[in-house]
């Protein structure tokens, strides 16, 4: 079946580099891609989303980069700052209004002061 | 504005006993999602509901799980009989539209 899997469990990353976590994904017919933050004993938190027509889309302090012709995703983070280290997934769905949403296994971020 | 919430925060029950999970939505919000985390794992589709459709029950791992919405605002997940494997964390979200979803703290289960 459609999965979403994500290349690296956990990623180490000095203050202030950049950060990129990556996303392989199976179902060529999601239409949306979004990625979520998740902070120790909280609930994930909206970052940003792409749809399947873009391939790059920026918000503040983070660019999520969209290849669909070898099914993988990207989130790149500026300036990685403490605040930052959290787990991130990403996340499909397909079009047509509310949908079911697949979840990645995650990524865990590690910013070294 | 408030967020999403949900209650309780902590749940400890004994193996075959039934619970009750709460989450109160964003108010407007038309649809709501649960989810389950398990420990350092992914988000684990259970079921959504979209206004007055019916809910999307696909993800629910057996008959055990069930899950109302009352008036298209707060929804209760009912787990009957838990089981051991039942332990995880319990997330809700309720979304504006398709692709944002607005997740609640969640309810940790341990059912011992």
């Amino acid at each position: 079946g459609e999965s979403v899997g994500l290349h690296l469990p956990t990623l180490s990353v000095q203050e202030g580099d950049n950060s990129i976590i990556n996303c392989a994904y199976s179902n060529s017919a999601s239409d949306y891609f979004i990625w979520y933050k998740q902070e120790s004993g909280k609930g994930p938190q909206f970052i940003i989303d792409i749809r399947s027509n873009m391939d790059k889309r920026q918000g503040q302090r983070v660019t999520v980069l969209l290849n669909k012709t070898v099914k993988h995703l990207s989130l790149q983070i500026a300036a990685t700052q403490p605040g930052d280290s959290a787990v991130y997934f990403c996340a499909e769905t397909g079009s047509g209004g509310y949908q079911k949403v697949t979840f990645g296994t995650g990524t865990k971020l590690q910013v070294i002061p | 504005g408030a967020g999403v919430s949900q209650s309780p925060s902590n749940k400890v029950t004994e193996k075959g006993k039934d619970v009750e999970l709460r989450c109160d939505p964003i108010s407007g919000h038309t649809a709501l999602y649960w989810y389950r985390q398990s420990l350092g794992q992914g988000l684990e589709f259970l079921i959504y509901f979209q206004g007055n459709s019916a809910p999307d029950k696909s993800g629910l791992p057996s008959d055990r799980f069930s899950a109302e919405r009352t008036g298209g605002s707060v929804s209760t997940l009912t787990i009957q009989r838990t089981q051991q494997e039942d332990s995880a964390v319990y997330l809700c979200a309720s979304s504006p539209r398709a692709y944002e979803q607005y997740f609640g703290p969640g309810t940790r289960l341990t059912v011992t």
